[in-house]
């Protein structure tokens, strides 16, 4: 199984609300990411987790918080966000040794949008 | 990540192999060329990855230049289903582990 699968595909919530991308794979992968994609541009990282634990966490505001609760899950919660967040969000995973950790398998994203 | 640059876009007719050039002039001696896709409305796809060697795997084929300062992902048969964006990436030997930092990538469109 190669597959990283993410929910909800489409999530549309307004700027007060509280919710959560999930993102699972079932691959033995100890490494898991975060990455945010503007329409027509590449996709930027926003976090890494090596081993459960947040290694990088690439200057993201407080309004995004991430969850690894074990090896297989991610779970990317929000809250007070803002319409420029509106973005398709998309997790990977990867192995962790040698030149693995950047042979990424990646969901197909969610796409989210901030009223 | 070592500075890549590649074309905005290229043109393929659908049957005829893609050549997809990358340079990379500020790579460092152990550091390794990724190359992913993405296409339009999915998340980016591994393709293949190299350090000195060319590589070949059932999705395409990379070619690296002897002095390592550029590279070209061949898709040997393009078809219609090869549209997508194309980025050549070279992560840092420095990065903490794992970060991908994308590019703007080579938008290719195969053409019937």
């Amino acid at each position: 199984d190669t597959e990283v699968t993410q929910t909800p595909k489409h999530l549309v919530m307004g700027m007060t609300n509280k919710k959560s991308l999930k993102c699972e794979q079932h691959m033995g992968h100890r490494a898991m990411y975060w990455y945010k994609q503007k329409a027509k541009k590449p996709p930027e990282l926003m976090f890494v987790y090596s081993y459960e634990k947040l290694s990088i966490n690439e200057s993201v505001p407080s309004r995004f918080s991430p969850e690894c609760p074990n090896s297989s899950l991610l779970n990317l919660h929000l809250h007070a966000l803002q319409p420029e967040d509106s973005a398709l969000y998309l997790c990977a995973s990867s192995q962790l040794r040698g030149s693995r950790p950047y042979e990424q398998y990646f969901g197909p994203g969610t796409r989210l949008t901030v009223t | 990540d070592a500075k890549t640059t590649q074309p905005t876009s290229m043109d393929c007719a659908e049957g005829r192999a893609a050549n997809l050039p990358c340079n990379h002039s500020t790579i460092s001696g152990n550091e390794y060329v990724y190359w992913y896709r993405q296409i339009h409305s999915q998340g980016p796809q591994y393709i293949i990855h190299g350090l000195k060697n060319n590589e070949t795997n059932e999705m395409a084929s990379l070619i690296i230049t002897e002095d390592r300062k550029s590279s070209t992902l061949i898709l040997p048969h393009a078809t219609l289903r090869d549209t997508a964006v194309y980025y050549c990436i070279v992560p840092s030997l420095y990065n903490q582990g794992g970060e991908l930092i994308f590019g703007q990538g080579t938008e290719l469109s195969v053409k019937p």
